[in-house]
């Protein structure tokens, strides 16, 4: 299996702040890796596809980025609405598998 | 807007097997893959497999001898049968879209559409 981390598990931020959260895969994944939000007690929410591409709907504030096996999702001014988990998902191999998330939380 | 709306039972007792069922709203039934996934404190989100509309499946190896997933097109829906449950098997269980069927190509996508999640509790 393809194995995802992230970085930081916890990453404590206030409104208006830019953030950064890592996510690398253990080999190449051909940029077939999505983004999303989790907030408690619903499903996760797709935010962006194929390393960069912005799902439908999503505020802009929101980008992701890669370099080799390394994805960075950036949340440019967080929102009040943006305090959440995040994970990192890769669909490259037969078996998809998710990072183990990073909470962002109010500082 | 494509809603997926799952049900199934939520309280087990060890050795029996879990079903549930995942319902389709709109019509990409036929032009789209269909997961299975489930999350728990311990293992985080884990993917445990997918069908297609023609009946092919794939599943994550580390549950595939407990693991069947199967599709009605005539109702939009598609079922998971996880056998001999264990208290490790206890998570929120969620359908998902993926994959697209496009042309006889398989495209790769992420999980767009969720259903709203069950809560499954195995225990004496």
């Amino acid at each position: 299996d393809v194995q995802m981390t992230q970085s930081p598990a916890t990453l404590s931020a206030s409104v208006g702040d830019s953030v950064t959260i890592t996510c690398r895969a253990s080999q190449s994944i051909n940029r077939w890796l999505a983004w999303y939000q989790q907030k408690p007690g619903k499903a996760p929410k797709l935010l962006i596809y194929k390393a960069s591409n912005l799902e439908s709907g999503v505020p802009s504030r929101f980008s992701g980025s890669v370099s080799g096996t390394e994805f960075t999702l950036t949340i440019s001014s967080l929102q009040p609405d943006d305090f959440a988990t995040y994970y990192c998902q890769q669909y490259d191999s037969y078996s998809k598998t998710f990072g183990p998330g990073t909470e962002v939380e109010i500082k | 807007q494509v809603q997926l709306q799952q049900w199934g039972a939520g309280l087990l007792k060890p050795s029996e097997t879990l079903s549930l069922t995942c319902g389709v709203s709109d019509g990409s039934f036929n032009t789209y893959f269909w997961s299975w996934l489930r999350q728990s404190p311990g293992k985080g989100l884990e993917w445990i497999g997918e069908i297609n509309h023609r009946g092919s499946t794939k599943k994550n190896p580390s549950l595939k001898s407990r693991v069947t997933i199967s599709i009605d097109t005539s109702k939009s829906q598609f079922s998971l049968k996880l056998t001999s449950v264990t208290a490790a098997d206890t998570a929120v269980y969620y359908c998902a879209r993926t994959n697209q069927f496009l042309g006889g190509v398989t495209l790769p996508r992420p999980f767009d559409f969720w259903g709203q999640g069950t809560v499954v509790t195995v225990s004496s």
